[in-house]
Parts: C-alpha cells; structure tokens; sequence
C-alpha cells in the first residue's frame, strides 16, 4: 500500500515567492493534517481537515497561508508571500479514526525561503 | 493548552546499553502514542496505548502508560545502533480532535 505522499521533497524560494505543498493522503482515509517542524518548536499543527472540510486551523500563522483540500486524495498548503521564518520541514499526515488516531506521516517537504 | 514534556532532550549512548526516556504531562489524556523519526523521514508511529497502567512490548522496546494517564515511558533494552533517532509522545486529550506532540528525544546509538 501506498504511504502518504508528499511534492517536493525540496524546495528553496526567494522571500516574496509563492510557495505551493502537496500531499496525497493514504486512500480510506478521512482525516488530513498539516504539520510544521523546526528545531525550536518542535512539531506544530498548522491545520486539520476531516472529510476534507477544514475542522481546525487554529495553527496556521497568519494570513500568508492558506490550505485547501479539493477532495478525499489531494491537498495543497500555500505560503504567499514566503519569508525567510518560514523555512522549515512541513509534513501531511492522515489518519483513518476520528478524530485523530494513529496518524501516518509523508516523509515531509523541506522549505528553505532565503 | 495540553503540553507533552519529554526528557531527555539528547541521549547518546554505546550499543548493548539499556535507556529509558520520558513523557509527562499535567493533563489528562484518553490516548498516547510513541513515533520514531529518522534523519530525513517523517515520523513512524511505534504504539499506541489508551489504558492507565498499560504496558505494551515491541521487542526490545516497552511502553508503558501511567495509571493516571498524564505519563508515559519508552524503555528500550541493549539499544542498537538501527534504534538512533528522534523519538516524540502525542497525547490525544479529551474533547480535542488533533493530537499534542512533544518536542522529543533525540536518541543517538553508537557501535
């Protein structure tokens, strides 16, 4: 089976850039989450989608980001415009419970914003 | 706010060493899970556990939940190098539907 799938692995941008993540989930399941990772902070939920309505987007630092989730197999997590505090690994992640058993994670998109 | 704190922060130790690192929190949770990260990769979940006092084995790994599920613990028995990583909590808490992580262990085995 297929894990959670994430593009692109890499990304570096200039600051002012837009910036646009992508995430498959693992199919059946009905719970999305963004993620954010540095070392300061940790890991940070930045937004949570439950049959691909957003649920709980308390996370998400201000206005310059935004998530979508078309339908049950795709999401996207934009930055615009990007700045250098921004740079960070974010990582999907979904789960099949409800509402936040066992999640599984993509192996992550590491943004450098210079 | 529901806060995981995890301890240690760092742990670098020699293979066939015995370790156990923390998970502890002032709040109450209905769930906890254990994951495992490594360099470049998301993190894998391990365990979950979801009854006070529960205590699961994963080989050379055991788990166990505190009775009054505010805490957990991971020991791992004669580490090897293949279990260095970044190992964090997350604590599903009661009438909230995202999981609280910590900031995790990062766990270095050596030859």
């Amino acid at each position: 089976d297929a894990g959670v799938i994430q593009s692109p692995r890499h990304e570096v941008t200039e600051m002012g850039q837009e910036v646009t993540l992508r995430c498959k989930p693992i199919s059946g399941h009905n719970s999305l989450f963004w993620y954010r990772q540095t070392m300061m902070r940790g890991l940070e939920l930045l937004i949570y989608f439950n049959n691909n309505v957003p649920i709980d987007d308390s996370g998400m630092p201000e206005d310059r980001f935004s998530a979508k989730m078309p339908n049950a197999s795709f999401s996207t997590l934009k930055i615009q415009p990007s700045e250098p505090r921004d740079s960070a690994v974010y990582f999907c992640a979904s789960s099949a419970g409800v509402p936040a058993y066992e999640q599984y994670f993509g192996p992550g998109t590491r943004l450098t914003v210079t | 706010t529901q806060l995981l704190e995890q301890s240690p922060q760092f742990l670098s130790i020699q293979e066939g060493e015995n370790l156990t690192v923390y998970c502890n929190s002032s709040s109450v949770f209905s769930s906890l899970q254990w994951y495992r990260q490594e360099p470049g990769e998301g993190p894998v979940l391990l365990v979950t556990v979801v009854t006070g006092g529960e205590v699961k084995k994963l080989k050379r790994l055991t788990f166990q939940f505190g009775d009054a599920r505010k805490d957990s613990s991971l020991h791992i028995t004669a580490a090897q190098p293949g279990d260095t990583g970044l190992y964090l909590c997350a604590g599903e808490a009661h009438g909230y539907s995202t999981l609280t992580f910590g900031k995790g262990t990062m766990l270095l085995v050596s030859p």
